[in-house]
């Protein structure tokens, strides 16, 4: 079945402790991204990637890591989590043709106290 | 600062009617605009998407109405149903790889 998957689904964690969340895909996909979504904000980009190995900013990198070293996986590090990073979050990724038809995870939970 | 704005927050309508949700831009720049469709504890997906230089766009009960001018666009969904309660984001895409979200419009078809 093609998906994007992420984990974990659900992750509880105190300010500071440094955590990564992982993303995979099967569909042979070049373009991948992050959204964090917030209410009454919609989903706004974190980073995004092209290929392997490039990487660029969204709209709200600042407390995000990213990298890219294969294809099917784009993981979003958070080196030193704050209670303003408590958010729902979502991978994507797209063929590089057509990069506004993204297909999103699951999504993951994320709580900082 | 939210490049697309969408309204309305959130709309009731009844089995059989017409929901509509519109969403603005000023950014020129943009050169695709999809609709996604959120239900409750998954992922968006994408809906219908349409180029500036097309005014209309139907697939099933679901049509963009596109007006360049007024960098205005608009999502109807037609005799809507039940099953089409859930979240609906505007988004518009830059050819660098950036896609701007609204805010997002929680419709609610009730039976």
């Amino acid at each position: 079945e093609a998906q994007v998957t992420q984990n974990p689904r659900y992750l509880i964690t105190v300010t500071g402790k440094k955590l990564t969340v992982t993303c995979s895909q099967n569909m042979n996909h070049e373009y991948m991204s992050w959204y964090r979504q917030d209410p009454g904000l919609g989903l706004r980009q974190i980073y995004y990637s092209m290929n392997v190995e490039v990487t660029d900013k969204g709209d709200v990198p600042e407390g995000y890591k990213v990298s890219r070293k294969e294809k099917r996986n784009f993981p979003l590090i958070l080196e030193s989590p704050s209670p303003n990073q408590t958010s729902l979050y979502f991978c994507a990724s797209s063929f590089a043709g057509v990069p506004y038809e993204q297909y999103f995870g699951p999504g993951t939970r994320l709580t900082v106290t | 600062q939210q490049q697309v704005k969408q309204s309305p927050q959130s709309l009731i309508v009844q089995k059989g009617g017409i929901s509509i949700i519109n969403c603005a831009y000023e950014n020129t720049a943009f050169d695709y605009f999809p609709w996604y469709q959120q239900f409750p504890g998954k992922g968006p997906a994408l809906l219908i998407a349409i180029r500036p230089d097309v005014s209309e766009k139907k697939e099933g009960r679901f049509t963009i109405s596109f007006n360049k001018s007024a960098k205005q666009f608009s999502l109807h969904i037609m005799d809507s149903q039940p099953g089409d309660s859930a979240t609906y984001f505007c988004a518009a895409f830059l050819n660098d790889y950036k896609l701007s979200f609204g805010a997002g419009t929680t419709v609610t078809v009730r039976a």
